[in-house]
């Protein structure tokens, strides 16, 4: 079978910096993704790890640890168009397994 | 680049009646394009794997005949909601991966999906 366990939802304040964590328990594994999604939007490509190590994109950054099933977005410098679902997703072959998301709100 | 329309964003049908939605990339030739599905403040599911050219796979639990699947050029595929009913309605969204890109494994998502049935 296969698992992702990230937190339910998130609070911060603006300019701070914020980590959503992601474990996960699948066979097959290729890469950690995470995708940001508005309410009732499309979700939106942020991030993908294949190999251990940490992946920087402007304010946001990726993690993975193979070796730990685990990893994080970290978003630094919030701003209140944050607000949004985050999915952690694994690709597993040329499919995606999502995550629960979690909910990110930002607070001036 | 890499953007994928999908077309209705929103339909209101009545029970019994049949529903299709359109995926399309773009600016890129997908041959592989995916379905989801999903439920106010819930994950995406995975439905099927439209294939160009044959057919889609189905995940499990996922009717065939009830969502029929269409892939029958590189940049669209399209899904049918056969007779639907209210427990059908949902969110659905579709993505696409552009194999022929710089990234690998990163899929594209169209702006979705929302059916209410009557």
């Amino acid at each position: 079978g296969q698992s992702l366990e990230q937190p339910s939802e998130v609070t911060a304040v603006e300019g701070a910096i914020v980590q959503i964590n992601c474990t996960y328990q699948t066979s097959g594994f290729y890469g950690l993704s995470w995708y940001q999604q508005h309410d009732g939007g499309a979700p939106t490509f942020l991030s993908y790890n294949a190999l251990d190590g940490l992946e920087e994109t402007g304010r946001f950054s990726s993690f993975l640890s193979r070796s730990d099933s685990y990893g994080y977005l970290l978003l630094q410098e919030l701003q209140m168009k944050d607000s949004a679902s985050y999915f952690c997703a694994v690709t597993r072959g040329n499919k995606l397994v999502f995550g629960a998301g979690t909910i990110l709100r930002v607070k001036s | 680049g890499a953007v994928v329309s999908q077309h209705p964003s929103w339909v209101i049908c009545k029970s019994g009646t049949s529903v299709k939605i359109e995926c399309r990339s773009l600016d890129f030739q997908a041959t592989t394009m995916f379905w989801y599905r999903q439920f106010p403040k819930q994950s995406l599911m995975l439905m099927a794997t439209s294939n160009e050219g044959s057919k889609a796979t189905y995940e499990q639990g996922v009717e065939k005949d009830k969502f029929l699947i269409n892939h029958a050029s590189l940049t669209l595929s399209t899904l049918t909601v056969t007779s639907a009913h209210p427990e059908d309605s949902s969110f659905y969204i579709c993505s696409a991966e552009n194999r022929g890109g710089i990234a690998k494994n990163i899929q594209y998502f169209g702006a979705g999906t929302r059916l209410s049935v009557l």
